[in-house]
């Protein structure tokens, strides 16, 4: 079974501060990782798409890596703002699942000004 | 380019009822998937539609159903509703039904069983 954790569950940083959210998955079979970002009772937002070939994938202050071998994910902040205030999940497609995204539980980041 | 639209926002509907949510496809895109998601939790696959047809399914009862439209919109029914059916149902298109595409999520349906 395809398991997605995401730490921490929590986060509060400064603003201005460089963060690092991560994202560990049990199977390495994946086809990509996606990381959403969802704010308070809202839909999903994506925020960027890796494919398994990729390494890393980059859009404006944020930065995604992705290390297939080793299950893990990271998603770097910089300069963080109170606007980035929100949960941040990460979800993969597994080659054996088809269509579907297994999601993590997210990790809920607050930005303090 | 209009993105994925989901009516209504919030429904309140009384356990044993049955429910329909609907979701309109982001331009372009023929393919869309369905997740629940209960509070403080990731969002749980319940199935996707490809070409009008089911194209997976997660571990949802059969009285989770759906259908999609020659337009590619595409509704979520709910039979015989239980309290813990109440969640955020999200709708979600993707391009293609192909591996290398992302997913484009919609603002979602709160759904309130009483």
């Amino acid at each position: 079974k395809q398991e997605v954790t995401q730490i921490p569950a929590a986060l509060s940083v400064p603003e201005g501060e460089n963060l690092v959210l991560n994202c560990s998955f049990t199977d390495s079979a994946i086809y990509n990782l996606q990381w959403f970002r969802q704010d308070p009772g809202k839909g999903l937002t994506s925020l960027l798409l890796i494919q398994s070939s990729q390494r890393e994938q980059t859009s404006g202050r944020l930065n995604a890596s992705l290390d297939k071998s080793s299950g893990r994910s990271t998603l770097y902040i910089a300069a963080s703002q109170p606007g980035d205030s929100a949960t941040y999940l990460c979800a993969v497609r597994k080659e054996t699942s088809g269509s579907r995204l297994t999601f993590g539980e997210g990790t809920q980041l607050t930005v303090n000004p | 380019e209009t993105g994925v639209t989901q009516s209504p926002t919030h429904l309140i509907k009384t356990r044993g009822q049955q429910v329909t949510l609907r979701c309109s496809s982001q331009s372009g895109h023929n393919t869309v998937s369905w997740y629940q998601q209960a509070l403080g939790q990731g969002p749980q696959f319940i199935f996707q539609y490809y070409r009008e047809e089911e194209n997976g399914r997660g571990n949802f009862p059969p009285r989770f159903s759906g259908l999609q439209f020659p337009n590619y919109s595409s509704e979520l029914n709910v039979n015989a509703l239980e309290l813990d059916d109440s969640a955020l149902y999200l709708c979600a298109s993707s391009l293609r039904a192909g591996r290398y595409y992302g997913y484009t999520f919609g603002s979602g349906t709160r759904l309130t069983v009483v």
